[in-house]
């Protein structure tokens, strides 16, 4: 069955610092892969997307995640925090034919000043 | 355009009660879903409709959920009797085919006392 893990629950880092997210895939075929974010009060965002092609895909607020398939991996990486990026960031993946999305359990970004 | 909303925001009801969640997709979006967040863990898809067609209803924990979308336009997901492991999150989200990215609401946060 496909599944999606953010080992990480819990990340801080400093403003201006470098971000990393982690997040492994299961999937059988090619994957449609999703990185949302959730701002407090408000729903999912979506940062980007991948579907074929570039394995390294730029988002929206400076925010980029580059698929590996050897490793199942889809990270998400951003070169300078703003502490404006405090959220909790969900990857998620495309299940079947009709867009079922199958997301991991969030990592919750804090961002020290 | 507006967004996708979702009314309540809160609700705050007792063991055994009804509660009824609506959601409103972007105007012209045919697929609508809802998934649902519970105790901090992954979101978990419910189920999808295609106009007022249940597409997949997979994810309904139990028959205790009853959705509807009647006309294909609002939905509303019913859960009755509520329990307490019913307590969480329950997001809506909306695509016009379902090859697109979906649009998130809010949520809904359902709390069972």
């Amino acid at each position: 069955a496909q599944s999606v893990t953010q080992p990480d629950i819990h990340i801080t880092v400093s403003e201006g610092a470098s971000l990393e997210l982690r997040c492994n895939y299961s999937y059988g075929a090619t994957p449609y892969l999703f990185w949302y974010v959730q701002s407090p009060g408000q729903g999912l965002q979506l940062l980007l997307k991948y579907f074929s092609g570039d394995t390294l895909v730029q988002g929206i607020k400076g925010f980029e995640a580059e698929f590996k398939r050897s490793q199942s991996s889809f990270n998400l990486r951003k070169p300078s925090v703003h502490w404006s990026d405090a959220a909790e960031y969900f990857c998620a993946v495309v299940s079947g034919g009709y867009n079922k999305l199958i997301f991991g359990a969030g990592t919750r970004l804090a961002v020290h000043p | 355009e507006a967004g996708v909303t979702q009314f309540p925001s809160h609700s705050v009801i007792e063991k055994g009660q009804t509660v009824t969640l609506r959601c409103d997709p972007i105007s012209g979006h045919d697929n609508l879903y809802w998934y649902r967040r519970v105790m901090g863990k992954e979101i978990k898809f419910l189920l999808h409709f295609v106009k007022e067609s249940k597409q997949d209803e997979s994810g309904m924990p139990n028959n205790r959920f009853l959705a509807e979308r009647t006309g294909g336009t609002y939905s509303t997901l019913k859960v009755q009797p509520a329990e307490l492991e019913d307590s969480g999150v329950y997001f809506c989200a909306s695509s016009p085919n379902s090859h697109n990215e979906q649009f998130f609401g809010p949520g809904t946060r359902l709390t069972v006392l």
